[in-house]
Formats: C-alpha cells, sequence, structure tokens
C-alpha cells in the first residue's frame, strides 16, 4: 500500500503571514493523483486543492498553492496570507490513477492561526 | 455541487444495540462510498468501500460481520454498528465518489457516536 507522510503534527502561522506544509508519499506508480483536505473544528472534510501527477505546473488555488516535485515525491502546500479561518486539521491523500480507487491519507498537521 | 448528507450527526447508544448511519450523495450518483473511522487528533481510518450493488470490501483487521455495510442504490449507503460496545464510540465518516474516476472525494458531515 502506499504510504503518505506529514512530517509537522502541529504547525503555525501569524496571520497574514504564510506557511507551508510538507507531505511525502511514497509509491512505484506513474499516474496518480494528489490532494490536500481541511478539516476545522467542525469536522467537515473539504478539498483545498488537488493535483493531477502528469501535470507539470503546480496546482493553484486563490492563496492555496502546491510545490509538486514528482522525482522527490513531495507534495506541499502553501497558505499565502494566512487567515484565521485557514485553521484546522490539513491532510494530505494519494489515490492511485491505475490500480483502484482508495485514498490514502496522511496523518494529519494542525495548524494554528495566530492573530 | 456534490453534497454528501450523512445522518445522524450525533448518536449515543447503550451497549449491545445496534446502530445504523446513512450516507447520501444528494447531487449526484455515487458509485463508490467509503467508510472511515477517525480517533481524536488522528487521521481517517478507512473501514470499507461499498460499492453500489456489491458486497463491501473491507480493510484488514475491521470485523465485517460488527459493521455491516450496505449499497442499495446510487445514492445510499448505510453503515450499521452491531452490538455496539463503549470502544466503537468514534467518529464515523463517509465519503462518496462520482462516476468520474478522477473526481476528488465528497465527505458527509460525519457521525460522533458514543456507546455508553
Amino acid at each position: 500500500a502506499q504510504t503518505v507522510t506529514q512530517s509537522q503534527p502541529e504547525m503555525s502561522v501569524q496571520e497574514a503571514e504564510t506557511v507551508t506544509l510538507s507531505c511525502t508519499y511514497d509509491t512505484s506508480e506513474s499516474d496518480y493523483y494528489l490532494f490536500w483536505y481541511k478539516q476545522p473544528p467542525s469536522r467537515q472534510m473539504i478539498l483545498v486543492i488537488r493535483q493531477e501527477a502528469y501535470k507539470q505546473q503546480n496546482a493553484t488555488e486563490n492563496r492555496f498553492s502546491v510545490n509538486f516535485q514528482k522525482a522527490a515525491k513531495s507534495f506541499s502546500l502553501k497558505i499565502s496570507d494566512s487567515q484565521l479561518g485557514d485553521a484546522a486539521m490539513y491532510f494530505c491523500a494519494y489515490r492511485s490513477a491505475n490500480t483502484g480507487n482508495q485514498f490514502y491519507f496522511g496523518t494529519g498537521t494542525s495548524l494554528t492561526v495566530i492573530p | 455541487g456534490a453534497v454528501v448528507s450523512q445522518h445522524p450527526s450525533r448518536v449515543i447508544c447503550k451497549s449491545g444495540t445496534s446502530v445504523k448511519i446513512e450516507c447520501r450523495s444528494l447531487d449526484f450518483q455515487a458509485t463508490t462510498m467509503f467508510w472511515y473511522r477517525q480517533f481524536p487528533k488522528k487521521s481517517l481510518m478507512l473501514m470499507a468501500t461499498s460499492n453500489e450493488g456489491s458486497k463491501a470490501t473491507y480493510e484488514q483487521g475491521v470485523e465485517k460481520d460488527k459493521f455491516l455495510i450496505n449499497h442499495a442504490s446510487l445514492t445510499l449507503s448505510t453503515l450499521t454498528v452491531t452490538s455496539a460496545h463503549p470502544e466503537d464510540s468514534s467518529f464515523y465518516i463517509c465519503s462518496a465518489e462520482g462516476q468520474d474516476y478522477n473526481s476528488p472525494l465528497h465527505f458527509g458531515n460525519g457521525t460522533r457516536l458514543t456507546v455508553t
């Protein structure tokens, strides 16, 4: 099974500053998808951003962007101009495009935004 | 679009009773639904994969006779915790994906189960 590693259990950032959450994964496949999900205190899982492995261009969604390094199997999330509402658990997820449709989640990073 | 409704959001039951949790895709057809369990401040643990019209596929270590999953239609999957025990107390989350293999997971709001 693929493994997804988030090495930062907790992170904090000052409001309006930028923070980067790291994620690495282990796979022998060449075609897959990567996601970042946000889980606020309400426990609702919210899709933040997604990246197709075959695309070289890094995905961007407003203040959220990724740094996808396929050779290094790294998929970090950058949050710019952090807002109080960004405080949440963030989960990195991997999904194979070839061998099934299961999602593999990392252990999560708890992000605190300091006013 | 892509709304997944999970009900109930909270349930308290006594040991030995059974509890059913429903997961509905409201505006799309979900060929596959996933059931996760999440412990406090932990990641999502996949319990089983539910495909419409067929038996669910359970992850290793998950008792299929205890956690009954039914996916009778393209919009509804149910998880029944049978003969619940206090150690079954947890947060259960369902998710669904549409027929587009490229689609992300859409999650329900989760169910907080407390077994007394």
